[in-house]
C-alpha cells in the first residue's frame, strides 16, 4: 500500500510555545488529507480535512486559529499547534487519500507532550 | 450523522481460540465500512474494508467481517488468534469513498491474547 510518513514521532514542548507536524505522502500524490487527534485509551477524533492548495476544512469545536493546517503541495500537509498549552497534548494522526485511492493511509503518529 | 459503536471496550483471548469483535453503525444510506488495527502508540493499518457486493469480506492477517444490513452490523473475525494479534481495533464508517475517509471511528476494542 501507499506509504505516509508523519514527522515527527514524538516532541515535547514548553506551553505556549508552537509545534508543527509534518505529513507526507511518499509515493503518491494527496489530494486529500485528514488530521485526527486521540487521545489516550480513546478513539480518534477528525479535527480537520484538507485539499491541497484550498483552506482546510475544520470540524466543529475544533479552534482553526490554534491548530493551523497547511496543505502547500501534494505530498506536504503540516499542522501547527500554536501557543500550545497542556491541555493539548495528545497523540495526532494524519491520513492522505490520492485522486484514485478508494481509501486513505495513515501515518505513524505524533506524540505531542506541552510542558 | 453516522455514528460506529463497539460495544466491546476490552476481550481477552487465548492463543489459537477464535475471535469476533463486534461492530454496529448508524446510517441512514449504504455505509462504508473499515476496520483498522493500531499497535501501541502506531497509526492505523487498515485490515479490510466494505463499499458493496459479497457481503463477506476477507482482509490482511487472516481476519475477515461480515456486513449485515438487517443488524447494522460488521463485526470483525479471526479463526486462530496470534500472540502479535494483540492491539487496539477500530471500526470506521464513511459516507462515500470519496468522503469515505472523512470517518468516524469507533470507540475501539483492545485485545489482549493469552499465551
Amino acid at each position: 500500500g501507499a506509504v505516509v510518513s508523519q514527522h515527527p514521532s514524538r516532541v515535547i514542548c514548553k506551553s505556549g510555545t508552537s509545534v508543527k507536524i509534518e505529513c507526507r505522502s511518499l509515493d503518491f500524490q494527496a489530494t486529500t488529507m485528514f488530521w485526527y487527534r486521540q487521545f489516550p485509551k480513546q478513539s480518534l477524533m477528525l479535527m480537520a480535512t484538507s485539499n491541497e492548495g484550498s483552506k482546510a476544512t475544520y470540524e466543529q469545536g475544533v479552534e482553526k486559529d490554534k491548530f493551523l493546517i497547511n496543505h502547500a503541495s501534494l505530498t506536504l500537509s503540516t499542522l501547527t499547534v500554536t501557543s500550545a498549552h497542556p491541555e493539548d497534548s495528545s497523540f495526532y494522526i494524519c491520513s492522505a487519500r490520492g485522486q484514485l485511492n478508494t481509501e486513505a493511509f495513515f501515518g505513524q503518529g505524533t506524540r505531542l507532550t506541552v510542558v | 450523522a453516522q455514528s460506529v459503536t463497539q460495544p466491546d471496550i476490552h476481550i481477552t483471548v487465548s492463543e489459537g481460540a477464535s475471535l469476533e469483535l463486534r461492530c454496529n453503525y448508524s446510517y441512514g444510506a449504504t455505509p462504508y465500512l473499515f476496520w483498522y488495527v493500531q499497535s501501541p502508540g502506531q497509526g492505523l493499518q487498515l485490515l479490510l474494508k466494505y463499499f458493496s457486493g459479497d457481503t463477506l469480506v476477507q482482509g490482511i492477517k487472516g481476519f475477515e467481517a461480515e456486513f449485515k444490513r438487517s443488524q447494522s452490523s460488521f463485526n470483525l473475525r479471526k479463526p486462530s488468534v496470534h500472540w502479535s494479534d494483540a492491539a487496539e481495533y477500530f471500526c470506521a464508517v464513511g459516507a462515500t469513498w470519496a468522503a469515505g475517509n472523512k470517518l468516524t471511528f469507533g470507540g475501539g476494542t483492545r485485545v489482549l491474547v493469552k499465551p
